[in-house]
């Protein structure tokens, strides 16, 4: 099965790191990436990391893969107002073309407080 | 950098009409188009897989005759619910592919477009 689950909520307050974490269920993933969701708006891509890696780190944002427990996270350094949306975590099998679809995970609010 | 668009972004209709959503690629070729779903305060759900030129591959539940899909270009692809009804209101997401897709193969979203059923 393709389930990906997340927590639904975070609040965080500005200045302060935020780690959203992100549990999947098939180890055949390739791909695994961080989008961001703003109010009424489609998706952005934030980040994305391949299967073989532990770690990648793109400016404020850290993304850990566990792929033995098949965990995923994304943390937000000095997390801003700005930052404050739906962060959705997306696994993809297979390697080549565009029609290796994505499994979104349910979503995390994220919430940021002055 | 990549850019979908969808129109249009709100469209409220009356139940048994159909409405027409389309999704372009502005500035580059897509291969694939994907449609997606997203009720309030839920995931995306995939609907259908849209190759430019071929018949959309739909996914499981998803009816084919009530959500048709076009994808005559590379550009365009089109997705139309037919005698809509209350229950199928809901912000419906287009994504897009590069022809020559990078490695990590990232799917362009397009801003969505609500579409509310009286």
């Amino acid at each position: 099965g393709e389930d990906v689950e997340q927590s639904l909520f975070l609040s965080v307050r500005e200045g302060d790191s935020s780690v959203i974490n992100c549990t999947y269920t098939d180890s055949s993933s390739t791909y695994l990436y961080w989008y961001k969701q703003e109010p009424g708006a489609g998706l952005q891509l934030l980040t994305y990391i391949f299967s073989n890696m532990d770690m990648k780190q793109d400016q404020r944002l850290t993304v850990l893969l566990n792929k033995k427990d098949k965990h995923l996270s994304l943390r937000i350094a000095d997390t801003q107002t700005g930052d404050s949306a739906i962060y959705f975590c997306a696994e993809r099998m297979g390697l080549t073309g565009g029609g290796n679809k994505l499994t979104f995970g349910t979503g995390t609010q994220l919430k940021v407080e002055l | 950098g990549a850019v979908v668009s969808q129109h249009p972004s709100r469209v409220i209709c009356k139940s048994g009409t159909s409405v027409k959503i389309e999704c372009r690629s502005l500035d580059f070729q897509a291969t694939t188009m994907f449609w997606y779903r997203q009720f309030p305060k839920q995931s995306l759900m995939l609907m259908a897989t849209s190759n430019e030129g071929s018949k959309a591959t739909y996914e499981q539940g998803v009816e084919k005759d009530k959500f048709l899909i076009n994808h005559a270009s590379l550009t365009l692809s089109t997705l139309t619910v037919t005698s809509a009804h209350p229950e199928d209101s809901s912000f419906y997401i287009c994504s897009a592919s590069l022809v020559a897709p990078s490695s990590y193969n990232e799917q362009f979203f397009g801003p969505g477009t609500r579409l509310t059923v009286l």
